[in-house]
């Protein structure tokens, strides 16, 4: 029954290391998203796929590097892990159009040592 | 810069008290949503007023938007121990949503 659902829900590894996330959604929207928390709760887009494609692409640092399959399905594939990635990061997908609501994954807690 | 800020960051009430929390927000919009994440989990999808409403009932939650002031109230009747989360408002431009620092409410019994 889970709507939108996230691998790992908790990542622990070192500084410069390779990782991935990976989202995927039962809902049959066709709009998918990666948030990022940090500490103070903060949440920032990084990054939002349509039907497959690229939309949003916030300045984000280029070892982050989303993937998406299918529409049912969006991966982020982050390189060289810094100190500074430790956060939570979110899924996200809604249908498409502006006055949709977006379904949240339950995040993954990344965090490096 | 960030779009939407939520007044007051931290708010502690009994329960069966109401909570009135705030939203303010920079440029223009589609619409505002207000969502709520209990701890260890994420964002869930409370209410959405679009550009053109001016208030909305969902429950024991109203939401109002004044787009002049470019502002959103989110009031919680009633409250209850299980109402204790952070909740943030998010505002629709032209692509994104963009979300706000959320207010912490605590529900005491």
């Amino acid at each position: 029954d889970t709507a939108v659902s996230q691998t790992p829900k908790y990542l622990v590894t070192q500084m410069g290391n390779d990782k991935s996330i990976k989202c995927e959604q039962n809902l049959g929207h066709d709009t998918m998203y990666w948030y990022k928390q940090d500490s103070k709760k903060f949440l920032k887009i990084m990054f939002s796929y349509n039907n497959k494609e690229l939309i949003i692409n916030e300045t984000v640092p280029n070892r982050f590097s989303p993937k998406s399959p299918d529409k049912a399905h969006l991966n982020l594939h982050i390189n060289s892990l810094e100190l500074g990635d430790s956060a939570v990061y979110f899924c996200a997908s809604s249908q498409e159009g502006s006055n949709q609501p977006q379904h949240f994954g339950d995040g993954t807690r990344l965090s490096i040592l | 810069s960030q779009q939407g800020e939520e007044d007051p960051q931290a708010l502690s009430i009994q329960e069966g008290e109401n909570a009135t929390m705030n939203c303010s927000y920079k440029t223009s919009i589609n619409n505002l949503q207000w969502y709520r994440q209990n701890s260890g989990r994420g964002l869930v999808h409370l209410i959405l007023i679009r550009s053109n409403e001016r208030e909305k009932h969902s429950g024991r939650l109203r939401v109002t938007l004044d787009t002049s002031k470019k502002s959103s109230s989110l009031l919680i009747t009633a409250s209850r121990a299980a109402d204790t989360a952070s909740y943030f408002c998010a505002t629709r431009g032209t692509y994104k949503y963009i979300f706000g620092t959320g207010t912490r409410l605590k529900v005491l019994a």
